[in-house]
């Protein structure tokens, strides 16, 4: 599977947008881009997820470059609740996910 | 609609114990996997079910961990015997049937293992 690369913490404001970056300059044609999170002491959770053109839906925003090396998750006004892990995964196989990291986002009001 | 559902949420052993784990997935979802996720890192994913059958199970420690899926519904992970470094959240997710790119995978809260 091709990496993806996230910086390991993000802070933010309560209310304010939040861009959260995602590099994966090694991705291939058919990789769709996933994002998830998790809430503490909870299994991870769906976000959003597309494969060449920006998507929105009720949780987020997904813009992703027109060359795919990279994709942003905005979080247009951030609220307590959103401080979570943020994973960028990359799937291709239609299978498993490869979590990494991820980005610790921390929500300040 | 109901999530996934797993049991115990906590469990304590002391190591050489066994240990086992129970998920019960989606609805209607064929895909199953249990991850394991230690502190601090992303779940790693240790086997993937089709129905009653294995797709993936490169990562699971064979001489200690075993899965099943009886009849294509709940499944169960055990440990035997236990080691330190098994300590971790055991995560169980499903999706539905099909296993494209594009299927969303639900996860369960996950069981806090924590080996003494």
């Amino acid at each position: 599977d091709a990496k993806t690369t996230q910086p390991n913490s993000m802070e933010s404001n309560e209310e304010e947008p939040v861009h959260l970056p995602c590099n994966h300059s090694t991705i291939s044609g058919t990789d769709y881009i996933h994002w998830y999170r998790q809430l503490p002491s909870q299994g991870p959770e769906y976000v959003i997820h597309g494969l060449t053109s920006n998507v929105n839906n009720r949780m987020a925003s997904l813009a992703i470059a027109e060359d795919r090396k990279s994709s942003t998750l905005i979080l247009h006004r951030a609220t307590l609740r959103d401080a979570a892990v943020y994973y960028c995964i990359l799937t291709n196989s239609g299978y498993a996910l490869n979590f990494g990291k991820g980005t610790s986002l921390l929500v300040t009001p | 609609e109901a999530g996934v559902a797993q049991s115990p949420r906590y469990k304590i052993i002391e190591k050489r114990q066994s240990v086992a784990f129970w998920c019960n997935p989606i609805s209607g979802h064929a895909t199953l996997y249990w991850y394991q996720q230690i502190l601090g890192q992303g779940p790693k994913l240790l086997i993937q079910f089709q129905n009653n059958g294995v797709v993936d199970d490169s990562q699971l420690p064979k001489d200690r961990f075993s899965a099943e899926r009886l009849k294509g519904v709940d499944s169960t992970l055990k440990i035997q015997p236990a080691k330190l470094e098994d300590s971790a959240v055991y995560l169980c997710a499903s999706s539905e049937p099909g296993g494209t790119s594009e299927n969303e995978q639900f996860f369960g809260p996950g069981t806090r293992l924590t080996v003494l």
